[in-house]
């Protein structure tokens, strides 16, 4: 069975800095999917970031890029010119690109991210 | 617009009760999943459906049951038998086809069902 562990369960950085969250899995797939959810104190679980395991580039939203490092199965998200608003939990999650397994995701236990003004 | 809607966004429930939260999306996916998340920590996989009228359980599928007879809807109801039913539960998406999309799970507000 897959793994997720996040073994940083606080982080903090300041506002306009750069923070890196860790995030390692273990699979014996070649073919998955990684993503970074980020959790506001709303609570509302929303997409930060996609990796794709075939995919050797690593990808970036804006402030928001990944580290993928598919040998050492690490998944690092890196937050660039962080702001108040990024304050959250987040979590990584995988998911196997195979049909059968229902296309179900497996989380990790999440990052809590503070950002001091 | 297009999304995933959850009501209620509260829910209390007595011992001994079945309570029913209802997840809506309009967003025609395939798929779709329950979450639950207890205090301070990650989501666990309660049931998921691939496909009208088939649905599996996940990892705590145990005192709750489902139905998906529509495909944009997929109610969860937590049965008396469920033994701690308080906690934050999620409703996800998820369409099967798409470059950008395929795989990922899109989340609802969430219930939070507390048991008095």
């Amino acid at each position: 069975a897959q793994t997720v562990t996040q073994s940083q369960p606080e982080m903090s950085v300041q506002e306009a800095e750069t923070v890196t969250l860790s995030c390692t899995y273990d699979t014996s797939e070649s073919d998955y999917y990684l993503f970074w959810y980020k959790q506001p104190p709303s609570r509302q679980m929303i997409l930060v970031i996609r990796q794709e395991a075939y995919k050797q580039q690593n990808a970036t939203e804006n402030r928001f890029s990944v580290n993928f490092q598919k040998a050492a199965k690490s998944f690092s998200l890196k937050i660039s010119d962080s702001q108040l608003g990024d304050a959250a939990m987040y979590f990584c999650a995988y998911r196997s690109a195979r049909e059968t397994s229902g296309s179900r995701l497996t989380f990790g236990e999440g990052t809590q991210l503070t950002v001091n003004p | 617009d297009g999304g995933i809607t959850q009501s209620p966004k509260y829910l209390f429930r007595k011992e001994g009760q079945n309570v029913t939260l209802s997840c809506e999306q309009n967003l025609n996916h395939d798929a779709m999943y329950w979450y639950r998340q207890d205090p301070g920590q990650g989501l666990r996989l309660i049931y998921y459906s691939q496909i009208v009228n088939d649905f599996q359980k996940g990892d705590i599928a145990e005192g709750y049951s489902v139905s998906r007879e529509k495909k944009e809807s997929f109610p969860l109801t937590v049965t008396s038998a469920q033994k701690n039913p308080t906690a934050f539960y999620l409703c996800a998406s998820s369409p099967r086809t798409g470059p950008f999309t395929r795989g990922t799970q899109y989340f609802g507000p969430g219930t939070r069902l507390t048991v008095l």
